[in-house]
């Protein structure tokens, strides 16, 4: 079975910093996908990147950053130079070859605080 | 602009009554899905729907319903079997041209509180 655990409930940290939201992973599948989210207080979850099980370069965009790793199971996603603006729910998901990959599979989630 | 408009925003159920949340997108979407969000937990699917006329159940659909009659709506009930409704509701879309596996987009959500 599917299974996404993010151990991080909550993180603090001051402006500037950098921080990681880990993201471990199982599933027997060879053939998925891995996904990010942003939930703001507002509710609404916003799509932050895709990643495929073929595809383990890492990714960059602007603060953000991504590292993927099969061997350890792991998507982890950093942000650098952190801001108050980050503040969010950050969701980790998988999404694989059961339902035809119309299904997805949410961690629990990582409440960040950015405080100034 | 395009997107996903849940309505209402604030929702408060009397025992015994069935309640239903609206979904509606202007994506051109062809699936759609319903989750529930508790404290502490991720989403968790309720039903999902490929196409028009279709949908399955995912993983808590016991105590509600949908129907999927329009490409753009995919209204969830709550029925008075759902023994403890109070939640956080969310709805999202994808394509499915594109293959599997795509993002989904999704409304603001729909807080659903017992009387």
């Amino acid at each position: 079975a599917q299974k996404v655990t993010q151990a991080q409930t909550e993180i603090s940290v001051v402006e500037k910093e950098d921080v990681t939201l880990d993201c471990v992973y199982e599933t027997r599948d060879t053939t998925y996908y891995l996904f990010w989210y942003k939930q703001p207080p507002s509710g609404e979850l916003v799509f932050l990147i895709r990643r495929n099980s073929f595809d383990e370069q890492n990714e960059i965009s602007g603060r953000y950053s991504w590292n993927f790793q099969k061997s350890t199971s792991s998507f982890n996603f950093t942000i650098t130079a952190s801001q108050v603006v980050d503040s969010a729910v950050y969701f980790c998901a998988l999404s694989d070859t059961d339902t035809g990959g119309f299904k997805t599979i949410f961690g629990a989630g990582t409440r960040l605080f950015v405080k100034a | 602009d395009g997107g996903i408009t849940q309505s209402p925003k604030y929702l408060f159920r009397k025992e015994g009554q069935n309640v239903t949340l609206s979904c509606e997108q202007n994506l051109n979407h062809d699936a759609m899905y319903w989750y529930r969000q508790d404290p502490g937990q991720g989403l968790r699917l309720i039903y999902y729907s490929h196409i028009v006329n279709d949908f399955q159940k995912g993983d808590i659909a016991e105590g509600y319903s949908v129907s999927r009659e329009k490409k753009e709506s995919f209204p969830l009930t709550v029925t008075s079997a759902q023994k403890n409704p109070t939640a956080f509701y969310l709805c999202a879309s994808s394509i499915v041209g594109g293959g599997p596996f795509q993002p989904q987009h999704f409304g603001d959500g729909t807080r659903l509180s017992i009387l």
